[in-house]
């Protein structure tokens, strides 16, 4: 069974590095892999997207490793406003009902 | 910016009762979609469509349908409500047909079947 899996919760402090890390051993070979975030009543929101090695914009990277069977969100230096839940979004073969959404990782960030 | 708005934030319906969601995207966007948000289970798609008046099924179309008339509406059908249809269902549209295509999120609708 397709699944992409991701940790349930973190924990962080404000000015701390958090790594997101999300497995999705059924990529398919052409599709990318995409983060969402999440604020309590809103819907999801693009931060990053990625195909391979490493992609950075102004709010996060994205590390993949060469076999992408996995991918990691890295939020540098998050502030009380990153607490969120964070999706991976990974397209397997076939179409659009082929893009899986991970259950999402709800991060926590404290003073 | 896009866009894409839901006509209600929360409703409360009766098992049994036909409901419509709406779904609205102002920036001409050839696809939208339909999911459902559950505790633990992400986002799931119910719906897809590409193109006026085509739909596509996705993971989980049984008792829900949908319809496209116009390219900015999307419209999601519960024939007749049941209480395990109480969920989130969050609307969302893209540019083009690629599967990479950044999706675009409309608020929310948070539906209770009574």
């Amino acid at each position: 069974l397709a699944k992409t899996t991701q940790p349930i919760s973190m924990d962080s402090y404000e000015g701390q590095e958090v790594n997101i890390t999300c497995s999705h051993n059924n990529i398919a070979t052409n599709d990318y892999i995409t983060w969402y975030q999440q604020f309590p009543s809103q819907g999801p929101r693009f931060i990053i997207q990625g195909y391979k090695t490493k992609v950075t914009n102004e709010v996060a990277s994205l590390f993949i490793p060469a076999d992408r069977k996995s991918s990691t969100l890295s939020l540098p230096r998050v502030s009380l406003s990153d607490t969120a839940v964070y999706y991976c979004l990974v397209g397997e073969a076939g179409g659009y009902n082929k893009l899986i959404f991970g259950a999402g990782t709800r991060l926590a960030v404290h003073p | 910016d896009v866009k894409v708005t839901q006509s209600s934030r929360y409703l409360v319906k009766r098992t049994g009762e036909k409901v419509f969601l709406e779904c609205v995207q102002d920036m001409d966007h050839e696809n939208m979609f339909w999911y459902r948000q559950d505790p633990g289970l992400g986002l799931r798609l119910i719906y897809f469509s590409y193109d006026v008046k085509m739909k596509e099924k996705g993971d989980i179309p049984e008792g829900y349908s949908v319809s496209r008339e116009k390219k900015e509406r999307f419209s999601l059908i519960l024939e007749s409500a049941s209480t395990n249809q109480t969920s989130m269902y969050l609307c969302a549209s893209s540019l083009g047909t690629a599967k990479q295509e950044t999706q675009y999120f409309g608020p929310g609708t948070r539906l209770l079947v009574l």
